[in-house]
Formats: structure tokens, C-alpha cells, sequence
């Protein structure tokens, strides 16, 4: 089955609410990445977090390991925050593995 | 700053042609990967490295080959270009346990 799947498939948000993204795993976790990746394609990271809760402006990462899973929470959406949040799974083979992505649109 | 570049950033193939695609990442690290995505799909895996002249198959090999000529530069080769092998290409680099990705590379094969 699959290693990681992240949760909802898609959302649209009005603008100033808020998204809380899933990513659910199944095998054992080395490192978590968070990307989000613009329209256009290219991916930028969010975060960096193989355990504990990290926090950037609006955005914040919690990734719990006992609970194989780690959520992205987007406080006060914004229009400019639609695209696709994909996370990757660091195995210990030195091997990503990264979910289908959820993408967020914010309506105006 | 450290960058991870692709070349081309575009490309059509046709079908049974070669086809090589180029990463170049001034990070100075040692890990480096080459990813496929497909539209509406997440990236798969297709070929890493870790030294220069040693390459490692990931979780979707067949039909490429991977080429590691030094620590700063990983390609991706395409023997026989195929239809299904239309989709973005994206290479990245590795330290810790974060990655940084170029800016993806377009393969159109007809």
C-alpha cells in the first residue's frame, strides 16, 4: 500500500480562513519535508521537520512520530496561498517518499 | 547561494530518440536525485547518488539511466524515449535530511 498519503485531496478556502493539511505515513520516518509547489511547478520548502512543531509566518509544521504523522496548519489564507502542499518522507535508505499532494485554492 | 539548476528546462523528444537531461547544484553535497511527476501526482524516485561515478536505482528505473561525472553535476538518459515518459523532471540535491530541488525540467515525447 502506499507509504504516505496526505489529506484532503483538494480544499478551497475563502480567504482568511483556515487549512489544516494531513500527512499520514506508514512506514518508519527518517526526516519529514514540507514543499509547496507553485502553479507554475517548481517547489519551494516549507519546512524542515522530522519531529516536534516549527512555526514561519502563518504557516506551521507539527509532525508527531509515535502517531506516523505530521500536518501542515495555513492560518488566515490569502489568495497567493493556492497551489499544491506536497510533504516527503525521508526513509532510512537514504530514500524520499512523497505524497500526492493536497491543492488548496483561496477564493477572493 | 547554493542552487540546484536543470537544462533544459523544456524539451520534446520524439519517440525512440535519446534524450539527456542535465543537473547542476553548487550545494557541495553529496546526495543528489532525479524525480518524475506525472500531472495531479506527487514525485516519484527514479535514479540517485551519493559519490561521484556511483549511481542508485530508486523505485522507478526501467528506462533510465543516470550518470554522476562529479559531486556537482547527476544526468538522467533516456535511451529510448517512450510516450510514458512525458512528465516534468525534477533533480534535486541533499544534506541532512533536506532536500533542494531545481526548477524542473518538461519532457513532451511525441
Amino acid at each position: 500500500g502506499q507509504q504516505v498519503q496526505q489529506s484532503p485531496a483538494s480544499l478551497v478556502l475563502q480567504e482568511g480562513e483556515n487549512a489544516e493539511l494531513q500527512c499520514n505515513f506508514s512506514t518508519s520516518l527518517n526526516s519529514m519535508q514540507w514543499f509547496y509547489q507553485r502553479p507554475g511547478g517548481s517547489l519551494v520548502s516549507l519546512f524542515y521537520n522530522p519531529s516536534g512543531t516549527k512555526h514561519s509566518g502563518r504557516l506551521t509544521s507539527t509532525t508527531v512520530i509515535k502517531e506516523r504523522r505530521s500536518s501542515l496548519h495555513i492560518s488566515s489564507s490569502q489568495t497567493t496561498d493556492s497551489g499544491t502542499y506536497l510533504c516527503a518522507l525521508g526513509t532510512g535508505n537514504y530514500k524520499y517518499v512523497f505524497g500526492a499532494g493536497t491543492r488548496l485554492k483561496v477564493i477572493a | 547561494e547554493a542552487a540546484v539548476t536543470q537544462s533544459p528546462r523544456s524539451k520534446v523528444a520524439v519517440t525512440g530518440g535519446k534524450v539527456t537531461l542535465s543537473c547542476h547544484q553548487t550545494n557541495n553535497h553529496d546526495y543528489m536525485y532525479w524525480y518524475r511527476q506525472d500531472t495531479g501526482h506527487g514525485l516519484r524516485l527514479i535514479h540517485y547518488s551519493y559519490v561521484a561515478d556511483s549511481t542508485e536505482k530508486g523505485d522507478i528505473p526501467d528506462g533510465y539511466k543516470a550518470s554522476r561525472p562529479s559531486q556537482e553535476n547527476f544526468s538522467l538518459i533516456l535511451e529510448l524515449a517512450s510516450l510514458s515518459q512525458t512528465a516534468v523532471y525534477f533533480c534535486a540535491s541533499k544534506t541532512g535530511g533536506e532536500q533542494y530541488f531545481g526548477p524542473g525540467t518538461r519532457l513532451t515525447v511525441l
